[in-house]
């Protein structure tokens, strides 16, 4: 069975710095990899997502994320953060299953913006 | 498009108390799915649909009920709601294959 791992439950940027989510997954074949984000008593929106080609994928909102066979890492960065950017985040890897695409969800990274 | 819909927003149920959680979209999507999100723990998969007629259980099925009888509609039930149910539910949906799961609003449940 697949799994993710967010190893950060918070993470603080100053408004301006770089950013980096960190994203370990865990999956027997070629994954499905997501990355979505979710304010504050909303629903979830999709930043990116990796099915296959070139590793380096870019996203909406100035977000990319790398995806690392050798490590079984997707994570997400950002050049320079905006304090829009605070919100939760989650790395999904993805199993067709059915003709259906069953996401596993990592347990979310809270990013807090410091003005 | 409207997307993905749910209704209730919010919901406030006592134990024992059944209800329905009702999800619809409008993109033809055939495959729609249920999460529950609670705090620490991400989202985890309920239930899901890969067409009309045909469901299946996720990680976390126990307590709930699904059908599919239309390609628009999904509804959760749950038929005795217990404290352990309180969290925020998600309906999501998206086409066959690996492709992008668009998410619903969520409905906020609280079982006393």
């Amino acid at each position: 069975a697949q799994s993710v791992t967010q190893p950060d439950i918070h993470i603080t940027v100053s408004e301006g710095a770089s950013l980096e989510l960190r994203c370990n997954y865990s999956y027997g074949a070629t994954p499905y990899l997501f990355w979505y984000v979710q304010s504050p008593g909303q629903g979830l929106q999709l930043l990116l997502k990796y099915f296959s080609g070139d590793t380096l994928v870019q996203g909406i909102k100035g977000f990319e994320a790398e995806f690392k066979r050798s490590q079984s890492s997707f994570n997400l960065r950002k050049p320079s953060v905006h304090w829009s950017d605070a919100a939760e985040y989650f790395c999904a890897v993805g199993a067709l299953t059915g003709g259906g695409n069953k996401l596993t969800f990592g347990t979310g990274t809270q990013l807090k913006v410091e003005l | 498009n409207a997307g993905v819909t749910q209704t209730p927003k919010f919901q406030v149920l006592k134990t024992g108390q059944s209800m329905t959680l009702q999800c619809a979209q409008d993109m033809n999507h055939e495959y729609m799915s249920w999460y529950r999100q609670d705090p620490g723990m991400g989202l985890r998969l309920i239930h899901y649909s890969v067409g009309a007629g045909i469901t299946d259980q996720g990680e976390v099925p126990n307590g709930y009920n699904v059908s599919r009888s239309t390609t628009e509609d999904f509804p959760l039930r749950l038929l005795s709601a217990a404290p352990s149910q309180t969290s925020v539910y998600f309906c999501a949906s998206s086409s066959r294959g690996a492709d992008t799961q668009y998410f619903g609003p969520g409905t906020r449940l609280t079982v006393l």
